[in-house]
């Protein structure tokens, strides 16, 4: 079946670092990814719908220059949280679409972000 | 727009007896409808899909779902919970043709031995 990897599983950094979160389709490409994020005991909320080749779609609310997205290829999608801050710990979760659209959404295993 | 309220934050159930998570939905379209398990820390299984075939739909591990349009209900049911059940679970709505799921806010459900 569809499988997504998404690296790292956790990670911790500094306050006012930069963070990089990858997602990848192993075994399909998916010219469409999306980026989640996720508090504590909460909903998944979505942040941007990421599209290989173009710019990413951000949700409103959310800082486009603060999570910058790349989809430089068919089977990768990166998440880059610039200048982090304590109130950007949470976790994000990537899904992508394995050829099925909705019905065939893979999500990854999700990185945990804490930044201190 | 497409919404899902899940009626229920927390369900608790003692292995071997029925599970039931609620969901209700609102769609402006024909809705497809999934319901997604997360266990702590993981990324989201999918567990069903509803896509406008059958009404009554089975999933993995032994879940099933109803589509039931009356009620605008989607209510998720096992007929014995196992302790390895235990997680949080979430109802999703999407419109046919839309790429965006929508997500309720989860059922976390507790299995007591």
């Amino acid at each position: 079946g569809a499988v997504v990897s998404q690296h790292p599983s956790r990670v911790i950094c500094k306050s006012g670092t930069s963070v990089k979160i990858e997602c990848r389709s192993l075994d399909f490409q998916a010219t469409t990814m999306f980026w989640y994020r996720q508090f504590p005991k909460q909903s998944l909320m979505l942040m941007a719908t990421s599209n290989e080749g173009s710019k990413a779609t951000y949700e409103q609310g959310v800082e486009k220059d603060k999570f910058l997205i790349n989809h430089a290829s068919l089977t990768l999608s990166t998440l880059t949280v610039t200048s982090a801050h304590p109130e950007d710990s949470s976790f994000y979760i990537c899904s992508a679409d394995s050829g099925q659209g909705t019905y065939g959404y893979t999500f990854g295993s999700g990185t945990r972000l804490t930044v201190v | 727009a497409q919404s899902v309220t899940q009626l229920d934050s927390h369900v608790s159930v003692s292995e071997g007896t029925p599970v039931l998570l609620r969901c209700n939905y609102s769609s402006s379209y024909s809705p497809s409808l999934f319901w997604y398990v997360q266990h702590p820390n993981k990324g989201l299984q999918l567990l069903l899909k509803y896509t406008s075939a059958a009404t009554l739909v089975k999933g993995i591990n032994g879940f099933e779902a109803e589509f039931k349009k009356s009620e605008t209900s989607f209510h998720l049911t096992k007929p014995s919970a196992h302790m390895s059940d235990a997680a949080e679970y979430f109802c999703v709505v999407t419109a046919a043709g839309f790429q965006k799921l929508v997500f309720g806010t989860g059922t976390r459900l507790l299995v007591s031995p």
